[in-house]
């Protein structure tokens, strides 16, 4: 299995600061995700990535950019944070094996005051 | 627009009843059907999962049930436990693509 690790599991931050999440892989699989969780609204893909310096919009990329300059490491940007940015943010690593899985990590849960 | 819609958005369950999740989709393109299992403080691990060449899958006491003409699919954790409790999310892929759509989750609890 896949060993997804994120950078923090809680982090408070203030209206306009920059903000920084990180994912690092184990393995040397191509394609990462961020999502975000927030409930009743399941999880929703920021960004995807499918090789270093590669990366397409999900469903919800506005105010949010990344960056993949290393196989292993997919971070997640907020440029200037905003209050409805608070939420889950959930990394994944696709495994496209047989089973085709996406193992996540931990997911941090970022407060934006 | 919510591609996979799940239902219901949480659920109580005694010690040995059977939970039952469904989902429905509307992209015929969609042909892989996974279900994540996600406990409180940690992230989503997969389930259990089926394509539509079966229209049932049975791993242990979770099984997945697939209609493909009504584009719908379940979950039923038969003999439910209290460590059954989770939120548990459908999702989506089609076999071109990379991504996976999400239903916005059930929040089961099995109560002892």
């Amino acid at each position: 299995d896949v060993k997804v690790t994120q950078s923090s599991r809680y982090l408070v931050k203030r209206t306009g600061e920059k903000v920084f999440l990180e994912c690092v892989q184990d393995m040397d699989h191509e394609n990462m995700f961020w999502y975000r969780q927030d409930p009743g609204l399941g999880l929703r893909l920021i960004y995807f990535s499918y090789d270093v310096k590669m990366k397409e919009k999900g469903d919800i990329p506005e105010g949010y950019s990344v960056s993949r300059e290393k196989k292993e490491r997919f971070s997640l940007i907020l440029e200037s944070a905003s209050t409805n940015q608070t939420s889950m943010y959930l990394c994944a690593v696709r495994d496209r094996g047989i089973s085709d899985t996406q193992y996540f990590g931990p997911g941090t849960r970022l407060t934006v005051l | 627009q919510q591609q996979v819609k799940q239902s219901p958005q949480s659920l109580i369950v005694q010690k040995g009843g059977i939970s039952i999740i469904n989902c429905a989709y509307e992209n015929t393109a969609f042909d892989y059907f996974p279900w994540y299992q996600q406990f409180p403080g940690k992230g989503p691990a997969l389930l259990i999962a089926i394509r539509p060449d079966v229209s049932e899958k049975k791993e242990g006491r979770f099984t997945i049930s697939f209609n493909k003409s009504a584009k719908q699919f379940s979950l039923h954790i038969m003999d439910s436990q209290p460590g059954d409790s989770a939120t548990y999310f459908c999702a989506a892929k089609s076999n071109a693509g990379n991504m996976l759509t999400f239903g916005g989750g059930t929040r089961l609890m099995v109560k002892p």
